[in-house]
Parts: C-alpha cells; structure tokens; sequence
C-alpha cells in the first residue's frame, strides 16, 4: 500500500496567519492527492483535488500544490472556522486508497 | 442537491453481523463508484470498500475482506455493507460516499453523515 504521512501531527496558529501542511507519500503518486476537513462530529469534506483544483465553494484562501510525493495545503490567512483536522488521500493506487493520519490545526 | 443518508448502525456483540444502508439523491445513483470509509473513534479515516456503478468492480481494504459485502441497488438509488464476523476493531463511524473520477484519480466530494457501528459485548 502507499503510506500518507502527514507533518505536522497538529499545530497551533493564530487567526490572519498563514498555515501551510504537507502530505508526503511512499512513492510517487503524479498528481493523484486531495486534501479534506473535518470538523468534530462531522464528515469530511472536499477541499481540493488532483493536488492544486479548488473544489466548487471552498475558499481561495485555501491552496494546494504539488507532484510526485511532495505536496502542500496552504492556508493564506487563517479564520476561525478553519480550525479542524486535514486529511490527505491518494487516489493513484485505485485499489488500495488511503488517507494520511491527520493534522489537528488548533487555535493558538 | 446530492444527499447520502446511512443507516443500520447499531451496538453488536463480537462475531455479530450488521446490514449498513446508504440511501442516496439528487443525483443519478447508476453513474457513480461508491464507497465505504470508516473512521475508529478519534483515529483517522480508512477506506473499506468500493463499488463500481454496475456493481460489477469490488475492492476490499485487507482488514475487511472475507467479513464484509459491499452491494448496491441502483433502482433503489441504495447502497449497503454487510459486516459478518465483526470485532472490536471494527467499531467506528461508518461513512458512505460518492467517488468521481478525474483528469488526476478520483475523489469524495460528497460524504454521508455516517453511522455508528459499536462492537463490544
């Protein structure tokens, strides 16, 4: 299977600041990465996917970049309602998909 | 607009079964790869099963295979998990969800509410 590991685990942040989290996989996975939220209680949702497209109604203050097996979720300038948990996921191996551990952004 | 409603969850005895239902609208059910994604109390999300449109394609997670039977009824606009066999690992929210394909993989950009299966005796 192709490991997700995430970096942070979880962070502290300020709101207005500038957050960035990066998703690193065991082999290169091209472009085939999306990122999601999740909110306690709540399910995950989309926040992009092939790596840098925006889905539909998410903020443009949310950003992804990346290839290979290096990518990053950027945030530009953080607000209050972005404080969740951010999942990683590869969709290169169609059979085996899996999502990174996590990163807990939390207020600082 | 795209709903996903599960069902079924429930508190089960070790070696138990469980029938999860995922009741899907507002969109056409038949056109799309389905999927089961659990998430174990405070952990993080794991694919269990896919269900390509026709239900024809099926893939397991390891953890699952041989225990679970993922089936769908596109005239229900109904997807479900059998859980045979179940363990105390198996305790998590279950979510259905809509998986659509893209120029780079695919993704989830739709998500039930999930459902919560607990197994303890």
């Amino acid at each position: 299977d192709i490991q997700m590991t995430q970096s942070p685990s979880s962070l502290s942040a300020s709101v207005g600041d500038r957050v960035t989290i990066t998703c690193r996989a065991s082999q290169s996975i091209s472009s085939y990465l999306n990122w999601y939220q999740q909110k306690p209680g709540k399910a995950p949702k989309l926040l992009i996917y092939a790596a840098s497209s925006l889905q539909s109604g998410v903020p443009s203050r949310f950003s992804g970049s990346g290839s290979g097996t290096d990518f990053t979720l950027t945030i530009s300038s953080l607000q209050p309602e972005d404080f969740a948990t951010y999942y990683c996921q590869q969709s290169y191996s169609t059979l085996r998909i899996t999502f990174g551990q996590g990163t807990r952004l939390e207020i600082k | 607009q795209v709903q996903l409603v599960e069902s079924g969850g429930g508190l089960v005895k070790p070696g138990g079964s469980l029938r999860l239902s995922c009741a899907a609208s507002g969109f056409t059910f038949s056109d799309y790869y389905m999927s089961w994604i659990r998430q174990a109390p405070g952990k993080g999300l794991e694919w269990v099963s896919y269900i390509s449109s026709s239900g024809s394609t099926i893939y397991y997670a390891d953890s699952v295979k041989g225990r679970f039977t993922i089936s769908r009824d596109n005239a229900k606009n109904s997807l479900y998990l059998q859980m045979n066999s179940l363990r105390a690992e198996d305790t998590a929210v279950y979510y259905c969800a809509r998986r659509t394909f893209g120029r780079s993989g695919s993704y989830y950009g739709y998500w039930g509410q999930g459902t919560l299966v607990t197994v303890s005796s």
